[in-house]
């Protein structure tokens, strides 16, 4: 089946530091790549959508010069955690669907990345 | 606006049956994911309905009835290892997910 990875999968950083996170998908191609965040016992927070080619979309309350996304390709998307600050600690997932599965429109989640800003 | 509901929380014991409810409201409907999460790991697909009726796959089932905006996800003998969060995810005319908060599914002994 359809795989997606992530790297790193965790990450300490120091507070002030830029940080990236690289999504790929493996074996099929995503011309959409979701960006979640998950707080500890919370749900999943869509941060943005990636497409391949164009500028990310953004979700209201997410700072698109904070959290910059580039989708180059259509087997990888990064997100990088510009100025990182402890209150950005959190659990980064990424998710791709694939291009050429029609209607099932099913999200792949990658296992995500775990960031801990000190 | 977009909105889903489900359980927070709830408990069951091994081997027994247990049916996790979510309603929706979206813009538009393309279809109704359920998610299964365990802690610290991210969402694992688990089904995908986008007609009415159940959908069953082993011992997990998914029924969708999309005039009442309702789903369930029915987990039958349940073991140890099913205890995980649960969560239920609409699409909307957009393709956009819409998340529900997930219900922690708690197994006893």
């Amino acid at each position: 089946g359809a795989v997606v990875s992530q790297h790193p999968s965790w990450v300490i950083c120091k507070s002030g530091t830029s940080v990236k996170i690289e999504c790929r998908s493996l074996d099929f191609q995503a011309t959409t790549m979701f960006w979640y965040r998950q707080f500890p016992k919370q749900s999943l927070m869509l941060m943005a959508t990636s497409n391949e080619g164009s500028k990310a979309t953004y979700e209201q309350g997410v700072e698109k010069d904070k959290f910059l996304i580039n989708h180059a390709s259509l087997t990888l998307s990064t997100l990088t955690v510009t100025s990182a600050h402890p209150e950005d600690s959190s659990f980064y997932i990424c998710s791709a669907r694939d291009a050429l599965a029609g209607d099932y429109n099913e999200q792949v989640f990658g296992p995500g990345t775990r960031l801990t800003v000190l | 606006g977009q909105n889903i509901d489900q359980p927070t929380e709830m408990t069951a014991t091994e081997g027994a049956i247990v049916q996790i409810n979510c309603t929706y409201q979206t813009s538009g409907f393309n279809g109704l994911f359920w998610y299964q999460q365990h802690a610290g790991e991210a969402p694992t697909f688990l089904s995908y309905n986008v007609l009415d009726g159940l959908e069953e796959k082993g011992r997990f089932s998914s029924f969708l009835s999309r005039s009442k905006g309702y789903s369930y996800l029915l987990l039958k003998e349940l073991q140890m290892k099913d205890s995980a969060s649960y969560l239920c995810a609409a699409m909307d005319s957009n393709y956009q997910l819409i998340w529900g908060a997930g219900t922690k599914l708690i197994i006893k002994p």
